[in-house]
């Protein structure tokens, strides 16, 4: 059974680091990349970026290049977003989600996880 | 910047049939496949519709969807609509650098 699972929800001050991670498993982890949308309280979906697992190969939405950082550990077949000082404004959850070349589409999702900024 | 244009709103009794539009904002919509996701309160999204007008199985086919070059858009139609068909519904495609965007929702009432 394919399952993308992500790390708990976490509370952070402003200015703080963050890394949440999203665990795939019952696939080739290599063989799909692993996309980051944002969904801020009551707002849509955003897209923030790729990364292809095999060669660590990333592209970022422009919104959010040089303010976040995708990365992934095959080895562990996780995947992680990674923030070096949080803001109020990054108070959101945040879902993985898996595609390939020839999958147009997020077949699987995670179950998101929320982060929440707040002094 | 490419974007994708939904309504914020749509509404409809049980068993009719409503349509959702999403307008792209420059280029042909025709050059990149569209998708459908749908959400539903305090869950992840899934998808409904994928490459324009394909349902992944397990969506019903009263579900389906299609792209009107003339209008530069994309349109999900729900038809024999169900109180739980209520959601809320993104369409979603790619810009020229193969970044997938997302339009900003829309949400589906069935009163």
């Amino acid at each position: 059974e394919v399952q993308l699972v992500q790390s708990g929800a976490e509370v952070k001050k402003p200015g703080e680091s963050l890394r949440i991670s999203c665990k795939g498993s019952g696939y080739s982890f290599t063989s799909y990349w692993i996309s980051w949308v944002r969904q801020m309280p009551g707002k849509g979906l955003e897209w923030m970026g790729r990364i292809d697992p095999s060669d660590s190969y990333t592209n970022y939405s422009p919104s959010f290049q040089g303010h976040v950082t995708i990365s992934a550990d095959k080895s562990i077949s996780t995947a992680y977003l990674q923030w070096s000082s949080l803001k109020a404004s990054d108070t959101a959850m945040y879902y993985c989600a898996r595609r390939s070349v020839d999958i147009t589409y997020f077949d699987y999702w995670g179950q998101g996880t929320l982060v929440t900024v707040s002094s | 910047n490419f974007m994708l244009t939904q309504p914020h709103s749509v509404s409809e009794s049980p068993g009719k049939t409503v349509t959702i539009s999403c307008t792209g904002s420059s280029g042909s919509i025709a050059s990149n496949y569209v998708q459908w996701y749908q959400q539903r309160p305090g869950s992840a999204p899934t998808t409904v519709i994928y490459e324009d007008n394909q349902r992944p199985s397990g969506v019903p086919d009263r579900f389906s969807g299609s792209i009107d070059s003339s209008s530069n858009s994309a349109s999900l139609t729900i038809s024999g609509l169900k109180t739980e068909d209520e959601a809320d519904y993104y369409c979603q495609s790619y810009d020229s650098s193969n970044r997938e965007v997302f339009g900003g929702g829309t949400k589906l009432t069935v009163l």
